[in-house]
């Protein structure tokens, strides 16, 4: 099975930058999408296919993909950017399924 | 807008069948070409795919639950349903309902979500 793998914790000052990784063998060919879930809510789109952003997410909100990494980069941090993000593939492999990785809490200090 | 509302029974007793339902309003479960998707969180962990089903009737199951699983769809009722058998206190989570265009796609409309407690 495929497994993404997710630093449990970030922690950045506002007007920072945050990165977040996704790991994943060879996950450069696949199509990656992040999540963000503030406590009590549903999970909101903020990246689909590696890099593009959905109306209504803000430009500080960027993605790439490459080798076994994917990156969620968050400019300009704000206070209300604390929240747990998740990454996400389709897995084609070998079994046919949605993959998440174990999600990242971020902390805005 | 469209949007999803999870239905069901908020307490399950081990060993029975959790059943859920997501309502789809402000559009058509059938007239376009949508995948319709089963996710879960337990309590303070991530998110977990159970499985999705196109508007047709194909599906696709998570590997680890597809001998518990089944997903079905009523463009009559606009609503689509989740089965899980045989469930144990490791089921107990947050249900949502959620769309995607496609099934590498992202889901792009969730709904609130749904706490299923396991117990007897």
């Amino acid at each position: 099975s495929y497994v993404l793998t997710q630093p449990p914790s970030v922690s950045v000052a506002p007007g920072k930058t945050a990165r977040i990784t996704c790991g994943g063998n060879n996950i450069g060919s696949k199509s990656v999408h992040w999540y963000q879930q503030k406590p009590g809510q549903a999970p909101v789109l903020v990246i689909y296919y590696d890099s593009d952003r959905p109306s209504g997410i803000p430009e500080r909100f960027s993605g790439s993909n490459s080798g076994n990494t994917a990156t969620l980069t968050i400019s300009r941090v704000e206070a209300g950017d604390e929240a747990d993000y998740y990454c996400q593939v389709w897995d084609s492999s070998s079994d046919h399924y949605v993959v998440f990785g174990g999600g990242t809490k971020l902390t805005v200090l | 807008q469209l949007q999803l509302q999870e239905s069901g029974p908020g307490l399950v007793k081990p060993s029975e069948t959790l059943s859920l339902t997501c309502t789809v309003s402000g559009g058509s479960i059938s007239s376009s070409s949508y995948y319709w998707g089963w996710i879960r969180q337990p309590p303070g962990k991530g998110l977990e795919w159970i499985g999705s089903i196109y508007y047709s009737g194909s599906t696709y199951y998570n590997p680890s639950l597809k001998s518990r699983v089944t997903i079905s769809v009523d463009t009559s009722k606009n609503q689509f349903s989740l089965k899980l058998s045989s469930v144990t206190a490791a089921d107990t989570a947050v249900y949502y309902c959620a769309r995607h265009i496609d099934v590498a796609a992202p889901c792009d409309y969730w709904g609130q979500g749904t706490l299923v407690t396991v117990s007897s």
